[in-house]
């Protein structure tokens, strides 16, 4: 079982729509997390962090964080083209290092 | 620019070959992760610095691999005798660490994307 899992897509949704992006991780010792958005021949963008169960919004992402079922998820809503790139979860225990998912494609179509 | 900096942004090297990457961290970054990813796959996890001590390396990081942070500020990672299995991009990333808290955010630099011939 890989330690973070995601669905490679890739995940179309039309402009103006939600796109919903899950990640699975199996150390239940894990206490941060994080997903990165990656654009194709680029480097990893933090754009959202959560570290309590619940839902945290910053503008137009949502993150939720479900520690019990050990699930964390990412809305975008209003969904641009521009939003369309591969995105990554990421998780850590305290003092170690960030496992990454192999990411998640989205494409917006306009 | 005060972000992560990486050079060079490309090297083609033949088999056999060693090279030598670059990474100067945020200036008041106390951590240095250096990740290597792959066509289609997350960054993988190579090693880490806490200011200048190297605490940990990875099952992937082979005996060809070595990682230095003299001082505690920019780092090196050279792989000798290259391999095509070697070809990725090889990014560098920091954090600060406050406390010891561990829920540090990395941000990562443009990385280094190696072609082994």
């Amino acid at each position: 079982q890989k330690e973070v899992e995601q669905n490679s897509g890739p995940l179309s949704v039309p402009e103006g729509a939600i796109a919903s992006l899950n990640c699975t991780y199996s150390d239940r010792g894990s206490q941060s997390f994080f997903w990165y958005r990656q654009y194709s021949g680029k480097s990893p963008e933090l754009i959202m962090f959560i570290y309590s169960n619940g839902d945290k919004e910053d503008g137009r992402f949502t993150a939720q964080l479900n520690k019990a079922s050990q699930y964390v998820s990412l809305l975008i809503r209003d969904s641009q083209p521009s939003d369309s790139a591969t995105y990554l979860c990421a998780v850590n225990r305290s003092f170690q290092k960030l496992v990454f998912g192999t990411g998640t494609r989205l494409l917006v179509s306009p | 620019d005060t972000g992560v900096s990486q050079n060079p942004r490309h090297k083609i090297t033949k088999r056999g070959q060693n090279v030598t990457f670059r990474c100067d961290p945020i200036s008041e970054h106390n951590r240095l992760y250096w990740y290597r990813q792959t066509l289609g796959q997350g960054p993988e996890f190579l090693t880490y610095f806490q200011n200048e001590a190297q605490l940990e390396k990875s099952r992937l990081l082979s005996d060809r691999f070595s990682a230095e942070r003299p001082k505690g500020s920019f780092s090196t990672l050279e792989i000798q005798r290259t391999e095509q299995g070697d070809s990725a991009m090889y990014l560098c990333a920091s954090s600060l660490d406050i406390m010891g808290q561990g829920n540090e955010k990395l941000f990562f630099g443009s990385g280094t994307q190696l072609s082994v011939l």
